[in-house]
């Protein structure tokens, strides 16, 4: 099946400053790739997503790219804000429904 | 339109015991997917039911089981509880769709502790 890694697990940055986060996956056939950030206490919400046909996609400070060669897609938040302050979650999902999640990675923004 | 809702929110039960999770998708929605969230390990996917079948099984043992409702609200059961079951239960539906990309709703969760 699907193995999805995530990376860094925790991740700081000065407010104001870019955050990145990696994802790598294991299986070709999956083509759709969400992101979900998910706050203390609160439930998982989806900030962003990108389907296997596109390359980039951008939203307002955030973006994701992928390289479905290399397998593997990354999340960009641009100028971070405190709000920004969350766990945030990729995931892989082929033709099916069945989505693969990271591990998570706890992003925090000093202000 | 309301949201995905689980019940109940928090559960506290001892080892050996088995116990109901219950969730209600939004409105519309036929698919409904369960996963295990424990610190470090992400969310983990259980298994998704659609039109009350199951459609998809992640890797669990059989202690954990489902079903769908003819309304599309589901049950998750797991049976002889240990202490590693205890964890954040989320469930998650989505509308049926023609695309194979059906964004995921997620309910509040229910938080079993395992005694």
């Amino acid at each position: 099946g699907e193995n999805v890694e995530q990376h860094p697990s925790t991740l700081s940055v000065q407010e104001g400053d870019s955050a990145v986060i990696k994802c790598t996956y294991s299986d070709s056939a999956s083509n759709y790739f969400p992101w979900y950030k998910q706050e203390l206490g609160k439930r998982p919400q989806l900030i962003i997503d990108i389907r296997s046909n596109v390359g980039e996609k951008k939203d307002q400070r955030i973006a994701v790219t992928l390289n479905k060669t290399a397998k593997h897609f990354s999340l960009h938040i641009t100028e971070t804000q405190p709000e920004d302050s969350a766990v945030y979650f990729c995931a892989a999902s082929n033709t099916g429904n069945q989505f693969y999640f990271g591990t998570g990675t706890s992003l925090t923004v000093i202000p | 339109k309301a949201g995905v809702t689980q019940t109940p929110r928090y559960l506290i039960k001892t080892r050996g015991q088995q116990v109901t999770l219950s969730c209600s998708p939004i409105s519309g929605h036929r698919s409904v997917s369960w996963y295990q969230q424990t610190p470090g390990q992400g969310l983990q996917f259980l298994f998704e039911y659609f039109s009350e079948t199951q459609r998809n099984k992640g890797n669990f043992p059989g202690r954990f089981s489902g079903r769908q409702f003819s309304n599309s609200r589901s049950e998750m059961n797991v049976s002889t509880l240990e202490l590693g079951d205890s964890a954040l239960y989320l469930c998650a539906s989505s509308r049926p769709s023609l695309s194979s990309y059906n964004e995921q709703f997620f309910g509040p969760g229910t938080r079993l502790t395992v005694l």
